[in-house]
Order: C-alpha cells, then sequence, then structure tokens
C-alpha cells in the first residue's frame, strides 16, 4: 500500500506571497492532519480534516488554512508569508478508528 | 508551556546494549502515546503506541513503558543497532476521536557500532 505522499518536496517563496501544498493519504483513510516542524517549536499541530469538515485546529493565525477534497487528498495554505513560516510541513493521514498517524516526507518550505 | 518533555536532547549507546528514551508529561488527559522515528529529510515514522490502560507494550525490540502517576513514558530499544541511529519523537494524544498530536521536541539517538 502507498504511503502518504506530499508535494512539492521543496518550496521557496519571498514574503508576501501565498503557498499551497498538497497531501495525498494512504488509500482508504479519511482523516489528514497537518503539522509544522521548526527547529525552536518541534512539531505542532495545525489542523486535522475528516469528510472535508475540520475537525480541529491548533494555535496558528488565520493565515494558515486548508481543506479536504471528496478523494480525502488535502490542500493547505498559507497567506501572506513571514521569514517565520520557513518549516518542514509534515501531512499525516490515519484511519478515523485508530488514533495512529502515518506522517508523509514532508513539504520543506523556504521564505526569503 | 510545553505538555509533553523529552528532557534529554541526544543520546549515545555502543550496539548491543539497552537505549531507553525518556518522556514526561503534564496534562493528566492525555490517554494514548505513541513514538516515532525520524531521519533527516523524512515524515516521522511510526514505532510504537500504549494505551493508558496499559503500562507496558512490546513490539520486537521496542518496549514501551507507562506509569501515569509519574506522568512518564519511556521507550526501551534491545539491542540497540546503528540504523536505530535517529530522532526519537514521544508523542500524546486524549479524548476519543481526537486526532490531534502533541510532541515533545525529540531525542536524538546515536548507536555507536
Amino acid at each position: 500500500k502507498a504511503g502518504v505522499t506530499q508535494t512539492p518536496r521543496y518550496l521557496i517563496k519571498t514574503r508576501g506571497q501565498q503557498v499551497t501544498l498538497s497531501c495525498s493519504p494512504i488509500s482508504g483513510h479519511r482523516s489528514v492532519s497537518w503539522y509544522q516542524q521548526t527547529p525552536g517549536q518541534g512539531l505542532q499541530f495545525l489542523f486535522e480534516y475528516f469528510s472535508e469538515t475540520q475537525r480541529n485546529k491548533g494555535n496558528f493565525p488565520g493565515r494558515f488554512s486548508g481543506r479536504q477534497f471528496s478523494n480525502s487528498r488535502s490542500e493547505m495554505n498559507v497567506s501572506t508569508l513571514e521569514l517565520g513560516d520557513s518549516a518542514l510541513y509534515l501531512c499525516a493521514s490515519s484511519l478515523d478508528s485508530q488514533e495512529t498517524q502515518y506522517f508523509g516526507p514532508g513539504t520543506r518550505l523556504l521564505v526569503l | 508551556d510545553q505538555q509533553v518533555k523529552q528532557n534529554s536532547p541526544s543520546l549515545s549507546v555502543q550496539e548491543g546494549r539497552i537505549s531507553i528514551l525518556n518522556c514526561d508529561y503534564t496534562n493528566s488527559m492525555f490517554d494514548y502515546f505513541l513514538w516515532y522515528k525520524k531521519y533527516p529529510a523524512e515524515g516521522p515514522t511510526f514505532l510504537i503506541s500504549i494505551s493508558s490502560i496499559k503500562d507496558k507494550n512490546e513490539d520486537g525490540r521496542f518496549t514501551v513503558f507507562l506509569n501515569k502517576s509519574a506522568k512518564h513514558l519511556s521507550l526501551h530499544i534491545v539491542p540497540s543497532q546503528p540504523g536505530d541511529s535517529a530522532v526519537y519523537f514521544c508523542a500524546a494524544s486524549y479524548g476519543a476521536g481526537s486526532y490531534q498530536l502533541t510532541f515533545g521536541k525529540g531525542t536524538k539517538l546515536s548507536v555507536i557500532p
């Protein structure tokens, strides 16, 4: 079974721009969660989607948003990028009835 | 306010010996705990988990112990192998259907041949 895939793997943007990251979950998984990893803050939860609905949201500003499509694929959008948004963005998927999340390889975003 | 803490940023162990990675948590609502391993440039890989109704769970060379009264869990790797060298993250969640994981900041394990 294919794992979680994320595109693109690397991205360079400038301050003020916006960016969209994509995540395809493991086949059959309906829950998709997003995390931000930075050296200072570690892995922090952004939000979680299930059946196209956001179920949980972490403590991030409204510039961070997401959505999930009917095929469970998910996108994350960051508007008005700031230097501090430079991070590894990780997507994880899980079955609804289980709490084990399986992670993708991440998208490395660099904001200049 | 860090709810999940891994107080050792790094750990070095000889090949063949036991590696013990520790994790403390402050939120008594946490009822499910997981360990992930992460190599550079890759996403975290699930290793092992434990529910709060248990105090031990084993999977091959990996054993997780949970001490709820102390709000402490540990991951034991026996025997340690050079391929185990990675960053290990402890994570916790609470509530049925809660998919929000709270992570520690990780412990970098180096297994020396």
